[in-house]
């Protein structure tokens, strides 16, 4: 295992409050990534960070900010959660796009 | 957006089979990966294909990248329930990894 870490596991939360998922690694990766896994769409990316305080949009970001304070952490959050996030959102690690991604065990989202 | 398109969708086979996968882009890639994603966790890297022609055997399984770098295949000989999940392939852009949609296996025993 690659020491990835997600929390919440599991969380439902009603259209319009703010959510926050942490992810947390123990693996001293340079980049930390952000993405939502929905069925008939595959993993898609939200948010990545190449250092800390350094992060970029990716496809799917409309709705989501991130933050990385700590190599260790990287938070997603959603400022007013709506139905359409609604999904699994995974974290993943690694050393740089062309190399392999260790990913978390994800977050189930469900938004009311 | 560098689209990976991957067929079948959903593949029921009966344990002891062969069965193939497949992973077309119509743009070229540096390289392949290939994950394996099993029921309430992560995807978990099988392989990565970096040279077109390039064939990797993975015990039962045999990873292909086309000659132009715009495709790729999975093989497994003799399935086996262990071998059920999502399988994954995903190719580098300039910023990120793009993912297929998966196909999604069942092994029956």
């Amino acid at each position: 295992d690659a020491g990835i870490t997600q929390s919440p596991r599991h969380k439902v939360t009603e259209t319009g409050t703010p959510v926050t998922l942490r992810c947390h690694q123990t693996e001293n990766h340079r980049y930390m990534y952000w993405y939502r896994q929905d069925p008939g769409h595959g993993l898609r990316l939200i948010h990545y960070s190449y250092g800390v305080k350094d992060t970029d949009k990716g496809e799917v970001s409309d709705g989501y900010s991130v933050s990385r304070s700590k190599t260790e952490d990287f938070l997603l959050t959603l400022e007013s959660a709506t139905s359409s996030q609604t999904s699994v959102y995974f974290c993943a690690i690694g050393q740089g796009h062309r190399e392999t991604q260790y990913f978390g065990p994800g977050t189930r989202l469900l938004v009311l | 957006t560098q689209l990976l398109e991957q067929s079948p969708q959903f593949l029921s086979i009966q344990e002891g089979e062969n069965l193939t996968v497949y992973c077309n882009s119509s743009s070229v890639f540096s390289s392949l990966q290939w994950y394996r994603q099993e029921p309430g966790e992560g995807p978990v890297l099988l392989v990565t294909v970096v040279t077109g022609g390039e064939v990797k055997k993975l015990k039962r399984l045999t990873f292909q990248f086309g000659d132009a770098r715009k495709d790729s295949s999975l093989h497994i000989t003799a399935a086996q329930p262990g071998d059920t999940g999502l399988y994954l392939c995903a190719g580098p852009g300039a910023n990120n990894l793009f993912f297929g949609t998966g196909t999604r296996l069942t092994v029956i025993p």
